[in-house]
């Protein structure tokens, strides 16, 4: 079955730089589009990125172009989002999800968390 | 300010059918399927709906949705306990996935 597991969360201080990780499993990691979605606490969903299945093209909401980058190693069937200049309003729940295969975002890992605070 | 809206509330008592809209525009829910997940209390969303009427497999037909110019909407019948959760409609537009605010489902 399709499995997405997120880490790499914790606590950083204003300003400062966090990568998550995303590994898949139970799918053809190669052949799927990858996307980066968070939460921030009681809040509703904000897309944050998303990247081809062979990493050539990656597309960024607007809010979070500038600061955050998205990568893959399909060797690794890992996705990594590199988070930079981090603001206390970054504080949110982050998932990764597959691009699925009818324009939509079909799976789901369970997300890590990602704490801004001095 | 969510690209796509949805009402913050719905509610409704065990049996009866409650209706979620979405509202978006031509650059989204006008030229792309539409997607609704489903969030429960303290766990990730999943995918309840795509291609704006379609059921992935698990889901049951208790859920229904629906598409018209550049709204869609989510129908849940016989609504029961475990339904009372998050939900969310998401589409592409362009090259950016969007969501809509969401929507909280309070059974009574």
């Amino acid at each position: 079955q399709v499995q997405l597991v997120e880490s790499g969360g914790g606590v950083v201080q204003p300003g400062r730089s966090l990568r998550l990780y995303c590994g898949g499993s139970g799918f053809t990691f190669s052949s799927f589009g990858m996307h980066w979605i968070r939460q921030a606490p009681g809040k509703g969903l904000e897309w944050m990125a998303f990247i081809w299945p062979d990493g050539s093209i990656k597309h960024f909401a607007k809010s979070v172009k500038d600061r955050f980058t998205i990568s893959r190693d399909n060797s690794k069937n890992t996705v990594y989002l590199q988070l930079n200049s981090l603001r206390a309003e970054d504080t949110a729940v982050y998932y990764c999800a597959r691009d699925g295969a009818n324009r939509d975002v079909d799976y789901w890992g369970l997300g890590t968390l990602v704490t801004v605070s001095s | 300010q969510s690209v796509l809206t949805q009402p913050p509330s719905a509610s409704g008592t065990p049996g009866q059918r409650v209706t979620i809209s979405c509202s978006g525009s031509s650059s989204n829910i006008g030229s792309n399927p539409v997607a609704w997940y489903q969030q429960l209390p303290g766990a990730a969303p999943k995918l309840l709906m795509f291609g704006n009427d379609q059921r992935p497999s698990g889901v049951p037909d208790r859920f229904s949705g629906s598409k018209s110019g550049t709204s869609v909407s989510l129908a849940i019948s016989g609504l029961q306990s475990e339904d009372e959760a998050d939900y969310y409609c998401a589409a592409w537009d362009g090259s950016v996935w969007v969501f809509g605010g969401g929507t909280k489902l309070t059974v009574l």
